[in-house]
């Protein structure tokens, strides 16, 4: 079955960095479009990131952009997030969700991993 | 990228049908038939209940429908039940070739 893994989060400084990781199990990774989509606690659901299914492609929100860069080992059946300039605002737990060619919806989501930037 | 618009709760009771509306523009839900719909349980992952507008996945009772007209998307639920109750959240494509989501809705079963 499908099975997306989240992991990587932490309790960091703001101005740091930090590496998110989803481990990819079940299905074709190469075939899927990923994204990034965190929820901070108690709010809304908001979407991050997405990469295309070679990687070519990458889109990024407004409130992330120049500082968050989304990447993916095919090989490795991997998908990255590598966030940087992290800022108090950006605590959420972060989830990768699966996406497949031409459909534009979330079909399969990781458990998420819990990111709190705090001084 | 701002948010699509929700009602931050509705509430029925058993049997009742609801509905949430979900407003975009015409750069997002207006532009594109790509409004999709998820359920979201206290600490659990988002679940696809409606995409496309108004496709259901396999699995997701029909008593979960979607529509859409000019730039606002719609969720109905009818004959609701307990186990209805959670957060419901819209999403569409855009222009950007990004996703945006709305800000969600907590459907209260009375």
């Amino acid at each position: 079955q499908v099975q997306l893994v989240d992991s990587g989060g932490g309790v960091v400084q703001p101005g740091t960095s930090l590496r998110l990781s989803c481990a990819a199990s079940g299905f074709t990774f190469r075939d899927y479009a990923m994204h990034w989509v965190r929820q901070a606690p108690g709010k809304g659901l908001e979407w991050v990131a997405i990469i295309s299914k070679h990687g070519d492609n990458k889109y990024y929100a407004d409130s992330v952009k120049g500082r968050f860069s989304i990447s993916r080992d095919n090989f490795e059946n991997t998908l990255f997030l590598q966030m940087n300039s992290l800022r108090a605002e950006d605590t959420a737990v972060y989830s990768c969700a699966r996406e497949d060619y031409g459909q534009f919806y979330f079909d399969n989501w990781g458990q998420g991993t819990l990111v709190t930037v705090s001084s | 990228q701002s948010a699509l618009t929700q009602p931050a709760s509705v509430s029925g009771s058993p049997g009742q049908s609801i509905t949430i509306s979900c407003t975009g523009t015409s750069s997002d839900v207006g532009r594109y038939n790509y409004v999709s719909w998820y359920q979201q349980h206290p600490g659990k992952a988002p679940k696809l209940m409606i995409y496309d507008v108004s496709y259901r996945p396999s699995g997701v009772s029909n008593r979960f429908s979607g529509s859409k007209s000019g730039n606002t998307a719609s969720l109905t639920i009818s004959e609701l039940q307990t186990e209805d109750e959670a957060d419901y959240y819209c999403s569409s494509h855009t222009s950007s070739d990004t996703r945006v989501f709305g800000g969600g809705t907590k459907l209260t079963v009375l």
